[in-house]
This record gives structure tokens, C-alpha cells and sequence, in this order.
């Protein structure tokens, strides 16, 4: 069965720091992953998308994600961390049907 | 990226009763999911609508209780019924057309009292 698993509550990093926002999977096939960010009283965001190809993903706002096969990662980064990135961020993966299947989610907090 | 907007954006209703939410895209999608989110936690997706076929339900939801219509390209309902403190949540619809990620409506805030 397909599984996404965010094995961090919250993560914290000072500004201007860079973060790391971790995710593994658990597929059969092809893994199809992606990140997602929501902001406080807000929708769901796309962030960016593992499909195929390079291994480094670039996305929004600065965003990137370092897809990596043998150790079934999709970790999120960014160099410098702003305040504004301060979110909760979701990490999915494709289900059999078309369906994303989330991670827990991790509260990214950024300290001025 | 299509632009999805629901209705209402937030209601408190009575145990017992029903409310239907309203999803609107402006473009034509087939796949459209609806989901359901405690705040500050994780999606749980409750079904799949695609246009022309009945809604797909996962475990633990049923037609009964979250009956979806999805009458055409742009357009979807669900409605909770019967509710109960339980049902307060985040309901969010979202599509998927030609496309591997999905996109969002802002969500519809639901308190039952």
C-alpha cells in the first residue's frame, strides 16, 4: 500500500537559516510525490511535483525537494529561510486511483 | 491552475441537521475529491466525484451520511447529513485534470453545536 510518513512534528529554524522538511515514502511502481503548504486560515497550496527525471525538484516560493530513491526520501528545502515560510507543510504521494495520500504534516516555524 | 471556489465558507448548524457545500471550478475537470481536515492536522480524502459515474467513497464514509452530486464539469456538492459535533471540520474539494497534483478550494469551516 501506498504511505507517506513526516516523522517531524514541527521543525524550527532561525531566519535566513536553511530548513529541511523531511518525508519518506512506501510505494509499489513509480513513486509520484509532492508538497503542498497551507497557511494559516488558508487552502492548500501546491509547492511542487516528483515525476520523473532530475532528482532535484524546483518549486514556489523558493522551495526545492531532493527526490532520492534509495533511502525513499522527498525531503523539502530551501537555502534561507523567511518568517513568511512559516506554514504547515503536507507531503502526498499518489495513491492506485488518482487520490493523494498525505503525510501527518509538519508545522515549519521560522524565528525572526 | 484552475481556480476553485466554495460556498459557504464557514456555518454552525444545529445536530441534526444537514448543509450542503458547494464547489464551483472555473474550467472543466472530470476528477474532483472531497476531503475533510481537523485544523491543524492531516487531509482525509471521504470521496472521489468524477462527472458521469457515482461518487467513489473511501472506508468509514458512506453515500448516507455525505451524499456527493456532480452534475457536470464545473460543479459539485456534498452534503452532510444528519450531523453531529463530530462532522465539525475543514471540508475542502479539490481537482485533478491532465495534471498529477491537485488543486484547492479555500475550504468550507463547519461547527455543529
Amino acid at each position: 500500500a501506498q504511505s507517506v510518513a513526516q516523522p517531524e512534528d514541527q521543525v524550527n529554524v532561525a531566519e535566513g537559516n536553511p530548513l529541511t522538511v523531511k518525508c519518506t515514502y512506501s510505494v509499489s511502481g513509480n513513486p509520484y510525490l509532492f508538497w503542498y503548504v497551507q497557511y494559516p486560515n488558508r487552502g492548500l497550496q501546491f509547492l511542487l511535483k516528483y515525476i520523473t527525471g532530475d532528482n532535484l525538484v524546483k518549486g514556489s516560493y523558493g522551495f526545492e525537494a531532493e527526490f532520492n530513491k534509495s533511502q525513499t526520501s522527498f525531503h523539502l528545502k530551501k537555502p534561507s529561510a523567511l518568517v513568511s515560510d512559516s506554514a504547515l507543510y503536507f507531503c502526498a504521494v499518489r495513491g492506485l486511483d488518482y487520490q493523494l495520500i498525505w503525510g501527518a504534516g509538519t508545522k515549519l516555524i521560522i524565528k525572526p | 491552475s484552475a481556480v476553485i471556489s466554495q460556498k459557504p465558507s464557514r456555518d454552525i448548524c444545529q445536530r441534526g441537521t444537514s448543509l450542503t457545500i458547494q464547489c464551483q471550478v472555473d474550467s472543466q475537470v472530470t476528477m474532483m475529491f472531497w476531503y475533510r481536515q481537523q485544523p491543524g492536522q492531516s487531509l482525509t480524502l471521504i470521496a472521489t466525484a468524477n462527472q458521469g459515474s457515482e461518487a467513489t467513497y473511501e472506508s468509514g464514509f458512506v453515500i448516507d451520511k455525505f451524499p456527493i452530486s456532480r452534475p457536470n464539469l464545473t460543479f459539485s456538492t456534498l452534503t452532510v447529513s444528519n450531523m453531529s459535533p463530530e462532522d465539525s471540520s475543514i471540508y475542502l474539494c479539490s481537482v485533478g485534470e491532465g495534471r498529477w497534483e491537485q488543486y484547492f478550494g479555500p475550504g468550507t469551516r463547519l461547527t455543529v453545536t
